[in-house]
């Protein structure tokens, strides 16, 4: 496999659920990100990784948590989501924090 | 902030002509990225420009740096079915710690 792997690349939860969302890249990149992507609106970054340290951003709700084990893996835990949470959740890597990205599929979230 | 405005938001063209859309900022850029994203995947990286005044090409498809740096055109050439999807410019954001930001979008329709 090459490049940016997610899975699930669906996933159904109700809103007292707790799920995970993985990402693994073979990219051999040192920056790892989480983006939500909504209908209509821009793709909005939650959270980067560089060299496994974490660039919070503070607007994203503490139900989203994440989780950078090593340079190749993140992970999105889920816990008590919101209808609005509902999204296209895409993962991305860089050779470093800031440089172009290359995208996973995503995983489609509905929160019910 | 530094953010990035596409134009248009929507363009429906039949099969064979050829495409235009623009990306504007109030801010100068130092790095125009334009991204292509197919229903139900994640964005694909297309063209890069690191350079005012840079033109460069991908197949049918041409990219120009501006030379003000506050904007960035795609063309695409002869438009086939498969070019449908949302197009996406991208650079790094000062207010964003020199992560990238997108702008919302064109979405290309074509008709056969």
């Amino acid at each position: 496999e090459t490049g940016v792997t997610q899975t699930p690349r669906h996933l159904v939860m109700g809103m007292t659920n707790k799920k995970s969302l993985k990402c693994e890249q073979h990219l051999g990149h040192n920056a790892m990100y989480w983006y939500k992507q909504s209908a209509k609106k821009p793709l909005e970054l939650m959270f980067v990784y560089s060299l496994e340290e974490r660039v919070e951003n503070n607007s994203v709700p503490s139900r989203f948590s994440p989780e950078c084990p090593n340079s190749s893996h993140l992970f999105l835990h889920l816990h008590t989501l919101q209808p609005e949470d509902s999204a296209l959740y895409l993962c991305a890597s860089s050779q470093r924090a800031g440089e172009k990205l290359f995208f996973g599929s995503g995983t489609q979230l509905s929160v019910l | 902030g530094q953010q990035l405005n596409q134009s248009p938001q929507s363009m429906f063209i039949q099969e064979g002509e050829d495409v235009s859309m623009n990306c504007t900022s109030s801010s100068i850029f130092n790095t125009w990225l334009w991204y292509k994203q197919d229903p139900g995947e994640g964005p694909v990286l297309l063209i890069a420009l690191y350079k005012a005044g840079e033109l460069t090409s991908n197949g049918r498809l041409t990219a120009q740096f501006g030379i003000t740096r506050k904007d960035s055109f795609l063309n695409i050439s002869a438009s086939i079915p498969s070019d449908v999807g949302i197009y996406f410019c991208a650079g790094p954001s000062k207010n964003a710690g020199n992560m990238l930001t997108f702008g919302g979008g064109t979405r290309l329709m074509v008709k056969p």
